[in-house]
């Protein structure tokens, strides 16, 4: 099993400010089988990035992601106040499909 | 519209047994392979188990494997998940979502919440 690992458990921020979200992996990830997602309080979590550094639909380019092998990072440009959520790595590289254990960016 | 909406969750005894479905509409259903991830009270996603887009092959997390099955019915547009043998460590919002193949999870449901209580 590919164990991800991310870093930090928490970011406190403030609007306009900038995140950077680190996630390990266990064993090397082929790129194209890389993604992230975003959670808000009671809702599922909406896909933001896949392929490593694809953007989902809808997404704005302030999002950004890259990585290799087994280190992956999202970063988040000038922080919006609709931002501030928890954010998991996954990859579906191979089964079992695997999340990290999320980063949560709470506003300072 | 595109979606997935679960339902039949609830409030289960430890040894009992659910049934989850998943409703797909606006989408070609059986094109799309299909996953279970379910969520702890304040934890993080955990994968529970996958389909393939015509059933041909499932898998499951080793946390499940032998007390839940995964199916689906594409004439219905439909995804169950029956879990038995329900463990108190199976309390969780499970959420359905969609995988055009290789794929990330490119759309959820909102989710169903079990909670496995005496």
């Amino acid at each position: 099993e590919i164990v991800l690992t991310q870093s930090p458990g928490t970011l406190s921020l403030s609007p306009g400010e900038s995140a950077t979200i680190s996630c390990w992996a266990s064993q090397s990830v082929r790129s194209t089988f890389f993604a992230w997602y975003q959670q808000k309080p009671g809702q599922a979590p909406r896909l933001l990035i896949h392929g490593t550094s694809s953007r989902a639909t809808g997404i704005p380019d302030r999002f950004s992601g890259s990585g290799s092998g087994t280190d992956f990072t999202l970063t988040i440009r000038r922080l919006e106040p609709d931002d501030f959520a928890v954010y998991y790595c996954q990859q579906y590289n191979e089964s079992p499909w695997t999340f990290g254990q999320g980063t949560k960016v709470e506003m300072k | 519209q595109v979606q997935l909406v679960e339902s039949g969750g609830g409030v289960a005894q430890p040894g009992t047994s659910l049934r989850l479905s998943c409703a797909a509409s606006g989408f070609t259903f059986r094109k799309s392979g299909m996953h279970w991830v379910r969520q702890a009270p304040g934890k993080g996603l955990e994968w529970v188990a996958v389909i393939w887009d015509d059933g041909s092959i499932d898998k499951y997390a080793d946390s499940v494997k032998g007390r839940f099955t995964i199916s689906r019915d594409n004439s219905k547009n439909t995804l169950f998940l029956q879990m038995n043998s329900l463990r108190a460590e199976d309390t969780a919002v499970y959420y359905c979502a969609r995988d055009l193949g290789g794929s990330p999870f490119d759309l959820w449901g909102q989710g169903t919440l079990v909670t496995v209580s005496s």
